[in-house]
């Protein structure tokens, strides 16, 4: 079955943890993405990666990296989390042609993160 | 600049009422995508429809559907004899398709519209 699946789904830690949330798809999409959802905000773009080892900032990437190291996986680091960063994560993957997005986006189940 | 107004923050209807969710878009792109997203309260984002700036018909599927109209930059959505399942948030957004660095791939959404349908 095609999906993206994300890693944890429900996560509470606290400031100063280090954290990843995994994300993998299984259907060769060359792009892959990270957004946040928060009330009254709809979804923000933290990072984008065209393909493996090229990524670059969305929106709202402060406090986020990423890495494609692989071309299924793009995971989400927090090095330091802090309480502003409690949001629910979207992971997301479509195909491109050349340097275009061609496809659809389809979205990971989201990860609820809690920083206290 | 890219930019998806949902004007509608809730609507609560009754079963079987039909029901159109507002969307307005703004861009300079000549070539773009629209789509719409549900979230049920499950917290997943569920996929809809895709439509292609160069495409007007309206679509139709099931219960659902889409008038898109390039005049005046809206894409609303109508759910006919709507149904408690279709309690939701829905997301209109937008997606310019050139290489423009950072915006590219990016979904432009909107705030997005709670839908209540009661039984």
């Amino acid at each position: 079955e095609a999906q993206v699946t994300q890693n944890p789904r429900y996560l509470i830690t606290v400031t100063g943890k280090k954290l990843t949330v995994t994300c993998s798809q299984n259907m060769n999409h060359e792009y892959m993405s990270w957004y946040r959802q928060d009330p009254g905000l709809g979804l923000r773009q933290i990072y984008y990666s065209m393909n493996v080892e090229v990524t670059d900032k969305g929106d709202v990437p402060e406090g986020y990296k990423v890495s494609r190291k692989e071309k299924r996986n793009f995971p989400l680091i927090l090095e330091s989390p802090s309480p502003n960063q409690t949001s629910l994560y979207f992971c997301a993957s479509s195909l491109m042609g050349g340097r275009i997005v061609t496809d659809t986006q389809y979205f990971g189940p989201g990860t609820r993160l809690t920083v206290l | 600049a890219q930019k998806v107004t949902q004007a509608q923050t809730e609507i609560s209807v009754v079963e079987k009422e039909d029901v159109t969710l507002d969307c307005v878009y703004e861009t300079r792109d000549t070539t773009y995508y629209l789509f719409w997203y549900k979230q049920p309260p499950s917290g997943e984002l569920v996929f809809l429809i895709r439509r292609n700036s160069f495409d007007e018909q309206n679509e139709i599927s099931g219960r659902y559907s889409w008038n898109f109209q390039k005049s005046t930059s809206s894409f609303n959505f109508t759910i006919t004899a709507s149904q408690v399942v279709d309690s939701a948030v829905y997301f209109c957004a937008l997606s310019p398709p050139a290489d423009r660095g950072s915006t590219l791939g990016r979904l432009y959404f909107g705030r997005g519209t709670q839908l209540t349908v009661w039984p």
